[in-house]
């Protein structure tokens, strides 16, 4: 079956350290990898997309992997801060359709 | 753009009660979607439209549940009759898609409690 994991436990790390969220799927093609990030209360919000021929993705002090062969996505936060804190989920996308499926979330909680 | 509009964006209805809820997505979008949130599975997706067309629905749980779009800049989700299980935050998101650019705009979701 298909299946799309993210560590359900929430990951506590220090102020300016980097943290590393993982996103393993079985069973997909995944055209593109997206990653959200998303605040209690509130809706998803859009961060990074990396496609399928692509190794590495970067947007000020976050990094995406995509490595289709160990089917799986690794995502850094560098130099983290408390406004860091946060759900963060994974999405992919099938190039049939607009269709994303979403992984359960990691919480972040960075302590000052 | 105000971005994704959704109301109402709490309710609490009593089993067996009609629940419709509403979004407006961003101008523009041609993509618009419904999804589904609670602790035990997470974000699922239940519906999406494509210029205005249902594409696919198999998400949807059962009967109980239905979706229109009427219109470009309209949509509603509706439960009838509803049942507790169906407690959760309704979001709607919506996205322009060109290429295989798929960003999507979330809502800020209705929180809805069927007692």
């Amino acid at each position: 079956s298909q299946k799309i994991e993210q560590n359900s436990e929430a990951l506590n790390i220090q102020e300016g350290k980097t943290a590393t969220l993982t996103c393993n799927y079985t069973n997909y093609s995944p055209a593109y990898l997206q990653w959200y990030r998303q605040d209690p209360g509130r809706g998803p919000v859009f961060l990074l997309l990396i496609r399928e021929n692509e190794k590495e993705k970067r947007k000020e002090r976050l990094k995406v992997t995509f490595d289709t062969t160990l089917k799986q996505s690794l995502f850094h936060i560098t130099a983290s801060q408390p406004a860091d804190s946060a759900t963060y989920l994974c999405a992919l996308h099938t190039s049939a359709g607009n269709k994303l499926t979403f992984g359960g979330g990691t919480r972040v909680l960075v302590k000052p | 753009d105000a971005g994704v509009i959704q109301s109402p964006r709490h309710e609490v209805t009593e089993m067996g009660q009609e629940v419709t809820l509403r979004c407006k997505p961003i101008s523009g979008h041609n993509s618009l979607f419904w999804y589904r949130q609670t602790m035990m599975r997470g974000l699922e997706l239940l519906i999406y439209f494509n210029n205005n067309v249902p594409i696919d629905d198999s998400g949807m749980p059962e009967d109980r549940f239905s979706a229109k779009m009427p219109n470009a800049s309209f949509s509603t989700l509706k439960i009838q009759p509803s049942e507790p299980r169906d407690s959760a935050v309704y979001f709607c998101a919506s996205s322009q898609t060109s290429g295989s650019k798929n960003e999507q705009f979330f809502g800020p979701g209705t929180r809805l409690t069927v007692l």
